[in-house]
């Protein structure tokens, strides 16, 4: 079965520490892997993508990694802000159309001053 | 603000009635999809177009269930005899994308809250 697995389910840091989410993906064929960033009452934001061949990739504070012989991902945040407070959205894609984007339930992530 | 905008953004409506919403995506976006979220899971899959065609349909999608992309401009989701299993966000997103064009990100919009009493 298509599946992605996100953990923790839910984060609770101090500002300014650092923090990683993880994402495992039981998805196949792989076409590359995204995660997206959600604010409460708001609609997903792209924070990366990543191609099979893609081991890391960073986009500001946010580092996202890829493991595709485990089928594993991880997505690190350093430094965190107040603004990170939100939901971390693991997405696989199994090609570039239609239904075929598998998204994970997500990772809920506050930060605390 | 040239990102994808979603109207209404709250409906309140009353179980049985019709409700319909419109999606305006980017406007060089040739693919736009309809997505439904209930609080504290991921996006659901609903369906998806290519310019003005209709390319897949989820079976979540019931019949009473019906999305248009006139021109291959704005889009509609349209749900009728709404059912109380039916409260959640719709959420559109677009991007382009071609058989060269690849990997490229979705853009979502904020979405429209339904809420069936």
């Amino acid at each position: 079965k298509n599946q992605v697995e996100q953990s923790p389910q839910s984060l609770i840091i101090l500002e300014g520490k650092n923090c990683t989410l993880q994402c495992n993906y039981t998805v196949s064929p792989f076409s590359n892997l995204r995660w997206y960033k959600q604010d409460t009452g708001r609609g997903p934001v792209s924070l990366t993508i990543m191609t099979f061949s893609e081991n890391t990739k960073s986009n500001g504070r946010y580092t996202a990694t890829l493991d595709a012989d485990t089928k594993q991902s991880s997505l690190h945040i350093t430094a965190s802000q107040l603004s990170d407070s939100a939901s971390y959205i693991c997405v696989v894609t199994r090609d570039n159309y239609g239904q075929n984007f598998v998204f994970g339930p997500g990772t809920r992530l506050s930060v605390l001053p | 603000d040239t990102g994808v905008s979603q109207d209404p953004r709250h409906k309140i409506t009353k179980r049985g009635q019709n409700v319909t919403f419109r999606c305006d995506p980017i406007s060089e976006h040739n693919r736009l999809y309809w997505y439904r979220q209930t609080l504290g899971q991921g996006p659901e899959f609903l369906t998806y177009f290519q310019n003005e065609a209709q390319l897949e349909k989820s079976r979540l999608l019931s019949d009473r269930f019906s999305a248009e992309r006139p021109k291959g401009s704005f889009s509609t989701l349209e749900i009728q005899r709404t059912e109380q299993g039916d409260s959640a966000m719709y959420l559109c997103a677009s991007s382009f994308g071609t058989e060269v064009i690849l990997n490229q990100p979705q853009h979502f919009g904020d979405g429209t809250r339904l809420s069936i009493l």
